[in-house]
């Protein structure tokens, strides 16, 4: 069964603290994205990576950066959480072939005062 | 960047009413991909079109993709409690990337 695992369900941090959110996959997938998910807004797309050590901006970069060194690893991180970070992220892993069906995990809902 | 419209944003319905939603795009789509995402987890795949004028289902759940392959609709017949959430619809355009829409947030009235 296909598994995308998010390190933390819920997380408080503060302004300005460094805040890395991890997601793990089970399923060999090339491809892994992280997206923020805002009400009215959908899912907006911040990072992806088409293989180990390979990134590229998404539509909402600012702010964050990403890093994979293993393939069933994809990790967020922002440098210096601001308030306007608060949000659920999702990350998604898709795996080669003709079928564009991404698979998430649970999200993880950041609040930062 | 690209943008789809996805609408109703949200909707209010008794049990067993039928419910529709689509999304436009002003760009072409190669595929249309339609996603459930319940109270408090990720999204998660419904249906999967490829084809302009494919009509697929799910159980109650059928979805097309439309010939002018700009724009797909997602119909839910006789909604039961579990369907409520919020439903998003996404095309892959011709970089291979997936464009999401808003969603449609579907409650059921008590």
């Amino acid at each position: 069964d296909v598994k995308v695992t998010q390190s933390s369900r819920y997380l408080v941090k503060r302004t300005g603290e460094k805040v890395f959110l991890e997601c793990v996959q089970d399923m060999d997938h090339e491809n892994m994205f992280w997206y923020r998910q805002d009400p009215g807004l959908g899912l907006r797309l911040i990072y992806f990576s088409y293989d180990v050590k390979m990134k590229e901006k998404g539509d909402i970069p600012e702010g964050y950066s990403v890093s994979r060194e293993k393939k069933e690893r994809f990790s967020l991180i922002l440098e210096s959480a601001s308030t306007n970070q608060t949000s659920m992220y999702l990350c998604a892993s898709r795996g080669t072939g003709s079928s564009y069906e991404q698979y998430f995990g649970p999200g993880t809902r950041l609040t930062v005062t | 960047g690209q943008q789809l419209n996805q609408s109703p944003q949200s909707m209010f319905i008794q049990e067993g009413e039928d419910v529709s939603m689509n999304c436009t795009s002003s760009s072409i789509f190669n595929t249309w991909l339609w996603y459930k995402q319940d109270p408090g987890e990720g999204p998660v795949l419904l249906i999967a079109l490829y084809k302009a004028g494919e009509l697929t289902s799910n159980g109650r759940l059928t979805a097309q993709f439309g010939i002018t392959r700009k724009d797909s609709f997602l119909n839910i017949s006789a909604s039961i409690p579990s369907d409520v959430g919020i439903y998003f619809c996404a095309g892959r355009d011709s970089n291979y990337q997936l464009i999401w829409g808003a969603g449609t947030k579907l409650i059921i009235k008590p």
